[in-house]
């Protein structure tokens, strides 16, 4: 199964709504989960079962989706937001990444 | 607090072999399914490996697939990756990840850095 996200890189401000997407190249219901990466850190699960929030993870981050079609979106943009946000499917093996997104100021 | 160490990354040849380790701790490691997933330089995530708690059942990338092999021993906390036949695109900063609501990873290790270069 192969994960697109779009876009690839995304600039925006502090406070700005921002969304990014991930389409599967087949259905996978809601099995889908949303990483965010520093650099030089290790990725921080967001987002599970497409749509549940991660526990301590805050609440401007929302993620909705079923099927192929599936969206993270960030209500109102911190700086500690900017950073590479990656889709991954766990729908069956292998349980593929997208390609990422980067989001700058 | 759940802690993952990964172990054993280095300088190797085209064609050698290596094993990572990843002490964990934290949590009932021999409920827990694990995995690795792999970094190259500049790069995205890529999946590599997954276990299961009761090491029953493993599953591979085909990248990777005949090459690598993924074990546990939950006496030691430990998972392993066995590596051979490696190339340069093997190339990568391997993280040990403990799944979580399904084969999603909620915890991370710092990374592992394996260099395959003559």
């Amino acid at each position: 199964i192969q994960l697109t996200q779009s876009p690839s890189s995304l600039s925006a401000s502090v406070g700005d709504r921002v969304t990014i997407t991930c389409r599967a190249s087949q259905a996978i219901s809601t099995y889908l989960a949303w990483y965010q990466q520093k650099p030089g850190k290790a990725p921080k699960l967001l987002i599970y079962a497409a749509s549940t929030l991660q526990s301590g993870v805050p609440s401007r981050f929302t993620g909705s989706g079923s099927g192929t079609d599936f969206t993270l979106t960030i209500s109102s943009l911190q700086p500690e937001d900017f950073a590479t946000y990656y889709c991954q499917q766990i729908n069956s093996s292998p349980y593929t990444f997208g390609q990422g997104t980067k989001l700058e100021i | 607090e759940v802690q993952l160490l990964e172990s054993g990354g280095g300088l190797v040849q085209p064609g050698g072999s290596m094993r990572l380790s990843c002490a964990a701790s934290g949590f009932t490691f021999g409920s827990s399914a694990m995995s690795w997933v792999r970094q190259a330089p500049g790069k995205g995530l890529e999946w590599v490996s997954s276990i299961s708690g009761s090491f029953v059942t493993t599953y591979y990338a085909d990248s990777v697939k005949g090459r690598f092999t993924i074990t546990r021993d939950n006496s030691k906390n430990t998972v392993y990756l066995q590596m051979n036949s490696l190339r340069a695109d093997d190339t990568a900063v391997y993280y040990c990840a403990k799944d979580f609501w399904g084969a999603s990873h909620d915890s991370w290790g710092q990374g592992t850095l394996v260099t395959v270069s003559s």
